[in-house]
């Protein structure tokens, strides 16, 4: 059984900029949502998909934005990139948005804009 | 609002136990997870709660009292490699949307 995969590791964008971040859920999981964490902070929820729909949002702006795939696979897009998206990114899958079901983390993408 | 609350910092030493506590105020409550997380790394799964009492597992056991909006998870016979931070999540709502406080730093020392 595969875990949950993000690509890239790392990532290096300059203000203004746009990013993609890429997540490859658990097998047999339907459900994505993505997290950012900044440096000594918890996660915080940015928004979760379910079956290719969005099912959730977190207090972010409207320039995060994602995608689920049919293979439940997820991005995450952040647009006019600013100094503060310098963080963390996270993405976790479970096998149902129902409240309960252990979300499986990735490693994380780390993004440092400058 | 959603407001969790941890210790910034705990400091123990190897063999001991340690209760890392949480108290939450959420505006609805479906249960409580205690991650695991090394710098650097992705949070692991410990525990979950849903109803009050203690759950254990192994060297760990999580308590929760939904009266009182706390909960603590206990460590025992602490090794070194249990020095990371340790985060309490909430589900406000239905669904599986987790808000996570800020996390314990754990030191543990020889």
């Amino acid at each position: 059984e595969t875990g949950v995969t993000q690509s890239p590791t790392h990532l290096i964008k300059t203000r203004g900029q746009q990013v993609t971040l890429r997540c490859s859920s658990q097998s047999g999981h339907n459900t994505v949502s993505w997290y950012q964490q900044a440096l000594g902070q918890g996660p915080q929820f940015i928004f979760q998909y379910y079956r290719e729909e969005e099912n959730g949002r977190g207090n972010f702006p409207p320039r995060f934005s994602g995608l689920q795939f049919p293979n439940y696979s997820s991005e995450l897009n952040v647009n006019a990139l600013e100094l503060d998206d310098s963080a963390l990114y996270l993405c976790a899958s479970s096998s149902s948005a129902v409240a309960g079901y252990e979300q499986y983390f990735g490693p994380g993408t780390r993004l440092t804009v400058t | 609002g959603q407001n969790i609350d941890q210790p910034t910092e705990m400091t123990a030493t190897e063999g001991a136990i340690v209760q890392i506590n949480c108290t939450y105020q959420t505006s609805g409550f479906n249960g409580l997870f205690w991650y695991q997380q090394h710098a650097g790394e992705a949070p692991t799964f410990l525990s979950y709660n849903v109803l009050d009492g203690l759950e254990e597992k192994g060297r760990f056991s999580s308590f929760l009292s939904r009266s009182k909006g706390y909960s603590y998870l206990l460590l025992k016979e602490l090794q070194m490699k249990d020095s990371a931070s340790y985060l309490c999540a909430v589900l406000p709502e239905y669904g599986n949307k987790l808000v996570f406080g800020a996390g314990t730093i754990l030191r543990v020392k020889s």
